[in-house]
């Protein structure tokens, strides 16, 4: 079964601080997301994956960057947090484009 | 770009009864369509899926249509229980993207 690992559930960090969100998957997927979850707002896609070292925006990448130097791992990096950063954040990774994505249980960062 | 919109935000049923959600996707591109279901304090997960050369697609009390010519997607679930209780996200994969709508809260009342 595939297991996508986020680092931390929670996480509480204060404005201007460099944040790191690491995310590893265990079924050698090419693909990897990054979406925050906001209600009434439903999943958004910051940055996407498909190959090391590849990425690609999203809908909302502003104020946010991602690293990917190993095949399982996605890091998403909040150069300088900010208070609309206060978020629920979900990884994914999918085996191809049109396959089904799997999700870590989140995590919730609250930046004050 | 590819716009999901996903009705009703929120859904109350009987147990019993059916539910049923409606979505609607922008971008002709797509052509994978996904409806994931996310329990208090998880990620979402798969729960079917239809591809664009498929009209219906039905998995034991869970079934999805897909009418490409109206860009419309529907979920339905009959003889609700209460573990049905959860957020309901539809999507639509135009090229590499996954675009999910903003979700269905169902509360499935014993």
């Amino acid at each position: 079964d595939v297991k996508v690992t986020q680092s931390s559930r929670y996480l509480v960090k204060r404005t201007g601080e460099k944040v790191f969100l690491e995310c590893v998957q265990d079924m050698d997927h090419e693909n990897m997301f990054w979406y925050r979850q906001d209600p009434g707002l439903g999943l958004r896609l910051i940055y996407f994956s498909y190959d090391v070292k590849m990425k690609e925006k999203g809908d909302i990448p502003e104020g946010y960057s991602v690293s990917r130097e190993k095949k399982e791992r996605f890091s998403l990096i909040l150069e300088s947090a900010s208070t609309n950063q206060t978020s629920m954040y979900l990884c994914a990774s999918s085996f191809v484009t049109g396959s089904p994505l799997h999700f870590g249980n989140g995590t919730r960062l609250t930046v004050t | 770009g590819e716009n999901v919109e996903q009705h009703p935000s929120t859904l109350s049923v009987q147990e019993g009864d059916s539910a049923v959600i409606k979505c609607t996707y922008s971008d002709s591109a797509s052509n994978y369509f996904p409806w994931y279901k996310q329990e208090l304090g998880k990620g979402p997960q798969l729960i079917i899926d239809i591809r664009s050369n498929v009209g219906e697609k039905k998995d034991q009390r869970i079934a999805v249509t897909l009418n490409k010519t109206a860009k419309h997607f529907s979920l339905h679930i009959t003889e609700t229980q209460p573990e049905d209780s959860a957020v309901y996200f539809c999507a639509a994969n135009p090229y590499d993207k996954v675009i999910f709508g903003p979700g269905t809260s169902l509360s499935v009342i014993p």
